[in-house]
């Protein structure tokens, strides 16, 4: 297994335009989390989901915000309207409920500059 | 907001010297881990210890925690220049010995090994 993977690693965008992220989980792992950071800062909760169902969404987490995760495998963060201040890492990670004790496994980043 | 304190926010020392950092929490949790980030890069995991235990070692890495005070310790033995990233603890406030997977993550501390 090629572990988490995120896609596009870097976006920039105009301010008002829609971006979507991409996260594809380490294939058996049943949980999927979305988190956002920010330069200097720790990754801080978004979202996230056991199989296809969101269990829980972060305030942080406004309106222009959606995520899904279709069928339970890969996820799609979208993002409308940016902002400037949507400017951030948006890290995926995944983890296998029951088997470990809620390490995550994270993949690289989506980086995002809306200008 | 963030669950963890992190303590230093930077440190720089020689390699081979020994580095520490602190992470104080302020719930209850059923488990504390420590990750790894390289500058632009992803989270790996490095260490998780329960609440039940005191110490844990892997490898150069030792973890303290002391749930009384809602403090940890990662100390990292005999560094090297390619230990040179930002380390972040995480807390996970499940109960009852469960899991809840969802991590709060600290600021981290930037750490800087010199040849």
């Amino acid at each position: 297994d090629t572990g988490v993977s995120q896609n596009p690693r870097h976006k920039i965008t105009k301010r008002g335009q829609n971006v979507t992220f991409r996260c594809d989980p380490i294939s058996e792992h049943n949980r999927l989390y979305w988190y956002r950071q920010t330069l200097g800062q720790g990754p801080e909760f978004l979202t996230y989901f056991q199989n296809e169902a969101q269990l829980e969404k972060s305030r942080l987490l406004s309106d222009r915000f959606s995520a899904e995760r279709p069928k339970g495998s890969f996820s799609t963060l979208e993002i409308q309207r940016t902002e400037q201040g949507d400017s951030a890492m948006y890290l995926c990670a995944s983890s296998l409920v029951g088997h470990s004790t809620g390490e995550l496994f994270f993949g690289e980043g989506s980086r995002l500059t809306v200008l | 907001s963030q669950q963890g304190e992190e303590d230093p926010q930077a440190l720089s020392i020689q390699e081979g010297e020994n580095a520490t950092m602190n992470c104080s929490y302020k719930t209850s949790i059923n488990n504390l881990q420590w990750y790894r980030q390289n500058s632009g890069r992803g989270l790996v995991h490095l260490i998780l210890i329960r609440s039940n235990e005191r110490e844990k070692h892997s490898g150069r890495l030792r973890v303290t925690l002391d749930t009384s005070k809602k403090s940890s310790s990662l100390l990292i033995t005999a560094s090297r220049a390619a230990d040179t990233a930002s380390y972040f603890c995480a807390t996970d406030v499940g109960a009852g010995g469960t899991s809840y997977g969802k991590l709060t993550f600290g600021q981290g501390t930037i750490l800087t090994v010199h040849p």
